[in-house]
């Protein structure tokens, strides 16, 4: 059975860089079958993709937040990785990472989320 | 972008009823339509992959149908477990879109 697990800071300061790690097991990211994505869900709000990673490193970043994202992996430890810069209270949400299937776009695995909070 | 436009926002129903949640996409994008589940405090579980396929594990009584800009999502008899917020979601182009979710209450 697929898991994942996200982990970092739940308290990040304006201005400073949110850095998340998702952590899976039950199955390898060096596999090639999946690409790995970052989506934010704000408090009482809609969920929104941030981007995703394939494990050659080949990356997509919503245009959105395109500038401040970096997606990265690490295969020897299979975990991928986001950090999200300049962040402001807007960036306050739920975080999950999870599997895609289908090309990227069926999340069919999904970490239980971490909430991180932008404030001073 | 693809827009996703779903409806209703809420919707109350009572145990048993049958129940169908629409999604409007503001283009074309064939069948690349799923459906998600989220319990408060979870994280959204997958119910429909490309309009119509059930994911594996999932009970019989959800559906998804459509194609192009219309989809439908149907409950066929409302549980007490049902009770969640539902969403659409697009990935016939990037970025890949949620619709706005349906928060479904039991009357």
């Amino acid at each position: 059975q697929v898991q994942l697990q996200e982990s970092g800071p739940g308290l990040v300061k304006p201005s400073q860089t949110l850095s998340l790690t998702c952590t899976v097991s039950g199955g390898s990211i060096s596999s090639g079958d999946y690409y790995w994505s970052w989506i934010r869900q704000p408090p009482g709000k809609g969920l929104e993709w941030i981007g995703y990673i394939y494990y050659s490193g080949s990356t997509y970043y919503n245009p959105s937040l395109k500038s401040r994202v970096t997606i990265s992996v690490d295969t020897s430890k299979n975990q991928f990785s986001l950090k999200l810069s300049s962040v402001t209270a807007a960036d306050t949400a739920v975080y999950y990472c999870a599997r895609g299937g289908h090309d990227y776009g069926v999340l069919d695995y999904w970490g239980q989320g971490t909430l991180v909070t932008v404030s001073s | 972008d693809i827009q996703m436009t779903q409806s209703p926002s809420s919707l109350s129903a009572s145990v048993g009823d049958r129940v169908t949640i629409t999604c409007q996409a503001s283009q074309d994008i064939s069948n690349y339509l799923n459906w998600y589940q989220q319990k408060p405090g979870k994280a959204p579980k997958l119910l429909i992959y490309d309009a119509s396929n059930l994911e594996t594990g999932v009970p019989s009584r959800f559906s998804g149908s459509g194609s192009g800009t219309d989809f439908t999502f149907t409950i066929s008899s409302l549980q007490p477990e049902d009770i969640a917020t539902y969403y659409c979601q697009q990935y016939d182009n990037l970025p890949p879109f949620f619709g706005q979710g349906t928060k479904l209450e039991i009357k």
